[in-house]
């Protein structure tokens, strides 16, 4: 079973806007990661935020975290075509070696 | 540095069949796991490698099992195959020997479509 769920699960943005998802999960965690995957191929990773950690920008991506409420958001500001995938949170837990997926977001963005 | 390589890219078996799939980490890395993503289930994990030993085992019936040769090169077997274990199947590699040393991210390769009528 997956650890989390993510909301919303798609999305359809013009380019040039931000988009925003979240993320929630069930358990303590070491740190929650975002990754990207385009049409059917593997995942590529963005960015890692640790549990102690409320905040992280990279890029045009910025992550939050709240360990309080269990929930995690992406945002991608000024978006273009090329962001068009699916967003994956992904979270591990200690001793664990393995992580556990959220269902992802579907982000379309339209030109 | 080359990426994870997964082989093949693409297989059709029918139930019954048995299926091996193969997975290159990238070079220096020692850790591998695999996932299988599904619509309705997404993205599931398998099992995790390291150095040979397999370190965590994910929910799945014992018809699905891994090895990790000492090159790190890994494999997955699924014996008897049934319908619904039409997946993509991922293998991803990392450097670290476990966790807490810094930035455990997983480097994934493209995946094997597997299809089983």
């Amino acid at each position: 079973s997956q650890q989390g769920e993510e909301d919303p699960q798609a999305l359809s943005i013009q380019e040039g806007e931000n988009a925003t998802m979240n993320c929630s999960y069930k358990t303590s965690i070491n740190n929650l990661q975002w990754y990207r995957q385009n049409s059917g191929r593997g995942l590529v990773h963005l960015i890692l935020i640790r549990s102690n950690e409320r905040e992280k920008h990279s890029g045009r991506l910025r992550v939050t975290l709240d360990t309080s409420k269990k929930s995690s958001s992406l945002l991608i500001t000024a978006s273009r075509a090329a962001d068009t995938a699916s967003y994956f949170c992904a979270t591990d837990a200690w001793g664990d070696y393995k992580l556990s997926f959220g269902a992802g977001t579907t982000v379309t963005v339209r030109a | 540095k080359a990426g994870v390589t997964q082989t093949p890219r693409y297989l059709i078996k029918t139930r019954g069949q048995q299926v091996t799939l193969s997975c290159s980490p990238i070079s220096g890395h020692r850790s591998v796991s695999w996932y299988q993503q599904t619509p309705g289930q997404g993205l599931q994990f398998l099992f995790e490698y390291f150095s040979e030993t397999q370190r965590n085992k994910g929910n799945f019936p014992g018809r699905f099992s891994g090895r990790q040769f000492s090159n790190s090169r890994s494999e997955m077997n699924v014996s008897t195959l049934e319908l619904g274990d039409s997946a993509l199947y991922l293998c991803a590699s990392s450097s670290l020997p476990r966790q807490g040393l810094g930035d455990e991210k997983l480097f994934f390769g493209s995946g094997t479509q597997l299809s089983v009528l």
